[in-house]
């Protein structure tokens, strides 16, 4: 399974895109990008994943770099509910393996 | 729709003490997960059903841990002679398929505090 780095911390300015990084060097070709977010006290929430090709839906859109070895999660425009904590992970298989993550506070 | 239901939210039981966690999946998952969570780190990945069986139970941290789901539904996870050291937020996830293309949707876990 492929390991993944993010920052421990960043901040983001209220209406301003946040964009989070991710490095993923050792990221097989069968391995699924994944992002979630939690929020003190509640379980993971599911915002987005992509193999290849960059993804986009309601919540955020996905970058993945050509060749496959860093991504970036983009919200367009962060609000102060996007306060949380976001895992980037590499996983093929059955489970996915979580790190530490990102904290991210958006500030107004 | 209804989301991941887990019950109870919070438990408090004296070290020695069984203790039973309850998941409900999201209707027509097939796939079940557990995760554990302690403070400040990202949840650990306990075990996974396809179906009614266990198809990978690795990060079951020893034989202290158990855990069914016997109609492919609902599952609990036992925890027997509880020590202080499992501490921590129980997750459960489920998602439609057996393959990584299909997210897993968590619930808000369970909050086991063993005094």
């Amino acid at each position: 399974d492929a390991k993944t780095t993010q920052p421990p911390s960043m901040d983001c300015a209220e209406g301003r895109a946040a964009n989070l990084p991710c490095n993923h060097s050792t990221i097989s070709g069968n391995e699924y990008v994944y992002w979630y977010r939690q929020i003190h006290s509640q379980g993971p929430q599911y915002i987005i994943h992509g193999l290849k090709n960059n993804e986009t839906n309601e919540m955020a859109s996905l970058i993945i770099t050509e060749d496959r070895k860093s991504s970036t999660l983009i919200l367009p425009h962060a609000t102060l509910r996007d306060t949380a904590v976001y895992y980037c992970i590499a996983q093929y298989g059955n489970k996915l393996v979580f790190g530490a993550g990102t904290i991210l506070r958006v500030k107004s | 729709g209804a989301g991941v239901s887990q019950t109870p939210s919070n438990k408090v039981t004296e070290k020695g003490k069984y203790v039973e966690l309850r998941c409900d999946p999201i209707s027509g998952h097939t796939a079940l997960y557990w995760y554990r969570q302690s403070l400040g780190q990202g949840p650990e990945f306990l075990i996974y059903f396809q179906g009614t069986g266990a198809a990978d139970d690795s990060g079951l941290p020893n034989d202290r841990f158990f855990a069914v789901r016997p109609e492919g539904s609902v599952s609990t996870l036992k925890i027997q002679r509880t020590e202080r050291g499992d501490s921590a937020v129980y997750l459960c996830a489920s998602s439609l398929g057996r393959n990584m293309n299909s997210p897993l949707h968590f619930g808000n876990g369970t909050r086991l505090t063993v005094t």
